[in-house]
């Protein structure tokens, strides 16, 4: 079984300044994905970014970046030129790479960008 | 439709009243979700459908919650005899495969509130 731990509930950030969420894990598997999601206040889950386990480099989406520390099993999410629309709730999750179709979300973090 | 539309948006019930939530996918997509978000919680699988095969129900929490999807397309998941501990937002997602690297498009949600 998978586990996804946040320990960040609430976070805040001064606009066009820079943020890390963490996120730490647990599985024993060796292939595996880990994301980020964010649920604004309309509630849709947004992927903001993904990583395969394997893959060594850091995924990198605009604004947004991961630093993929795979032996320490952490996964945390740096959002760069932070922006009032940022403004959400960010889950991290994983899945098992074996064909699993089943996401584990940590708690969640929220984050709140101050004008 | 261009996304995963969820109905009602919101629901409050009596406890013990039974209660349908609906989730119309994205066209094409063979692969359907559901997931629970309790307050406070990251979100917790309930129950998988691909295609025609039998549905996966590992994550339904109890034999009062039941889900169908009917023509591989439309889905209603049901609550009898609500619990107050049934309150939470239920969150549907859809995918052309079922490998959540791919990417799962969400729903917004159906909030319910059971009093």
């Amino acid at each position: 079984a998978q586990t996804v731990t946040q320990s960040q509930p609430e976070m805040s950030v001064q606009e066009a300044e820079t943020v890390t969420l963490s996120c730490t894990y647990d599985t024993s598997e060796n292939n595996y994905y880990l994301f980020w999601y964010k649920q604004p206040p309309s509630r849709q889950m947004i992927l903001v970014i993904r990583q395969e386990a394997y893959k060594q480099q850091n995924a990198t989406e605009n604004r947004f970046s991961v630093n993929f520390q795979k032996a320490a099993k952490s996964f945390s999410l740096k959002i760069s030129d932070s922006q009032l629309g940022d403004t959400a709730m960010y889950f991290c999750a994983s899945a098992s790479g074996a064909g699993s179709y089943q996401l584990t979300f940590g708690k969640g973090t929220k984050l709140s960008v101050i004008p | 439709g261009a996304g995963v539309s969820q109905s009602p948006s919101n629901k409050v019930t009596e406890k013990g009243k039974d209660v349908e939530l609906r989730c119309d996918p994205i066209s094409g997509h063979t692969a359907l979700y559901w997931y629970r978000q309790s307050l406070g919680q990251g979100l917790e699988f309930l129950i998988y459908f691909q295609g025609n095969s039998a549905p996966d129900k590992s994550g339904l929490p109890s034999d009062r919650f039941s889900a169908e999807r009917t023509g591989g397309s439309v889905s209603t998941l049901t609550i009898q005899r609500t619990q107050q501990e049934d309150s939470a937002v239920y969150l549907c997602a859809s995918s052309l495969v079922r490998n959540p690297f791919y990417g799962y498009t969400f729903g917004s949600g159906t909030r319910l509130t059971v009093v």
